[in-house]
């Protein structure tokens, strides 16, 4: 296990479609974060997971978003009735346990909305 | 993120130190970090500083944190053609990080 791996890393759908992401995290980390980055700006967060349980949400998380981790391991992070305004780079990160632990990024999924 | 300002391009010579600067406003972030990203790629982490620190070095990499003023720097010596990205300054912030809009950094040679 190398690294935080992201899946797919490239999806274009059509408005109003359901669309799903996949991200394993480096395997001794319990902490998962998702955060979304639009162009031009920096990652704002979305949803954060200490195993399977999920801690905190932010206020950008609208119903259409939901996010699971049901073992502890990996995370999907699934958007309903899609959007163009969910046009965005999708990454996510895990780190151990620790406050300042450092976290680790995949490389994304870049989600286009038509 | 509005917690977090940085200015959005610096351009140096290759060769030559860049210092990219950022301000935030969470007095309560514990560590600061810096964050590479490179065109296409996920988030590269630096370096970090915790909040009791004024200056860490690592390398090319020289972290000074003022936390009286809520400003944070991060000089790389000596530029390559390969530091070209994106820098992104960010806080912790309870269990999630707060970032900037990030600095375009451009190592012409």
């Amino acid at each position: 296990d190398t690294g935080v791996s992201q899946n797919p890393r490239h999806k274009i759908t059509k408005r109003g479609q359901n669309v799903t992401f996949r991200c394993d995290p480096i395997s001794e980390h319990n902490r998962l974060y998702w955060y979304r980055q639009t162009l031009g700006q920096g990652p704002e967060f979305l949803t954060y997971f200490q195993n399977e349980a999920q801690l905190e949400k932010s206020r950008l998380l609208s119903d259409r978003f939901s996010a699971e981790r049901p073992k502890g391991s990996f995370s999907t992070l699934e958007i309903q009735r899609t959007e163009q305004g969910d046009s965005a780079m999708y990454l996510c990160a895990s780190s151990p346990q620790g406050v300042g632990t450092e976290a680790f990024f995949g490389q994304g999924t870049r989600l286009t909305v038509v | 993120g509005e917690d977090v300002e940085q200015s959005l391009f610096l351009s140096v010579r290759e060769g030559d130190s860049s210092v990219i600067n950022c301000t935030y406003t969470d007095s309560s972030s514990t560590y600061l970090y810096w964050y590479k990203q490179e065109p296409g790629a996920g988030l590269q982490l630096l370096t970090y500083i915790f909040s009791n620190m004024d200056m860490k070095q690592d390398q090319r990499l020289t972290v000074l944190l003022n936390k009286k003023d809520k400003h944070l720097s991060l000089r790389i010596a000596d530029t390559q053609t390969g530091d070209s990205a994106i820098y992104f300054c960010a806080g912790n912030n309870n269990n999630d990080m707060r970032f900037g809009a990030g600095t375009r950094l451009t190592v012409k040679p």
